[in-house]
């Protein structure tokens, strides 16, 4: 268990609706990462951050903001939803306790987002 | 093409066989290679990771890199019907967190009791 928790697990909203997922982390790891995942194209990469305030986009990217304004948390937002976001989103972590790099991603339990 | 490329399945095998999954590669750079279980509505779980070619052991699992082929295996021996799960793999050019991983869309896996 990485210490991951991911909220809310279950959303239903209207298209042109704001969202924000948060992330949550308990154990002080450096990177953090948004990914959405959608049947036949895997886990796509959105966001990630690299450090507090520290984020850079993904490859999916479009239609999604970030914050990380301390270690634990980070949000990402859907400033006005589609229906062409509605997926499973993917919260993951890597690096050490200590800050140091590591290509090992863990991931949360994710959150199943409809927009309807 | 994906840079990744994986058979969704699904792959339907009776309990004990030997299973092998799969992922072929375009980029000759990719040195880290991971894979993921994921059981049906979970997060992705790390289930084993290798670096470079050759094979790394741990239980009943093995995984398998040839970089000359740009190919990549799991295999599963004495499978289990707990092995029933979608099998991601993943890779990177870096074991810098500032790489990318690419995912594989994955491998469905179910074993018949």
């Amino acid at each position: 268990d990485a210490g991951i928790t991911q909220s809310p697990r279950h959303k239903v909203t209207e298209t042109g609706t704001p969202v924000t997922l948060r992330c949550h982390q308990t154990e002080n790891h450096r990177y953090m990462y948004w990914y959405r995942q959608d049947p036949g194209h895997g886990l796509r990469l959105i966001h990630y951050s690299y450090g507090v305030k520290d984020t850079d986009k993904g490859e999916v990217s479009d239609g999604y903001s970030v914050s990380r304004s301390k270690t634990e948390d980070f949000l990402l937002t859907l400033e006005s939803a589609t229906s062409s976001q509605t997926s499973v989103y993917f919260c993951a972590i890597s690096g050490n306790r200590q800050g140091q790099s590591s290509y090992e991603q863990y991931f949360g339990p994710g959150t199943r987002l409809t927009v309807t | 093409q994906k840079e990744v490329e994986q058979d969704p399945g699904p792959l339907s095998v009776p309990e004990g066989a030997i299973v092998s999954l799969n992922c072929t590669y375009s980029n000759s750079a990719f040195q880290y290679f991971m894979w993921y279980r994921q059981y049906s509505r979970k997060g992705p779980e790390l289930l084993m990771y290798t670096y470079s070619s050759g094979n790394k052991e741990d239980g009943r699992f093995t995984a398998q890199v040839d970089k000359s082929s740009k190919y990549i295996s799991l295999f599963i021996r004495d499978s289990q019907p707990s092995d029933s799960a979608t099998y991601l793999c993943a890779m990177s050019v870096s074991r810098d967190s500032s790489y990318k991983l690419i995912f594989g869309s994955g491998t469905r896996l179910l074993v018949r009791p």
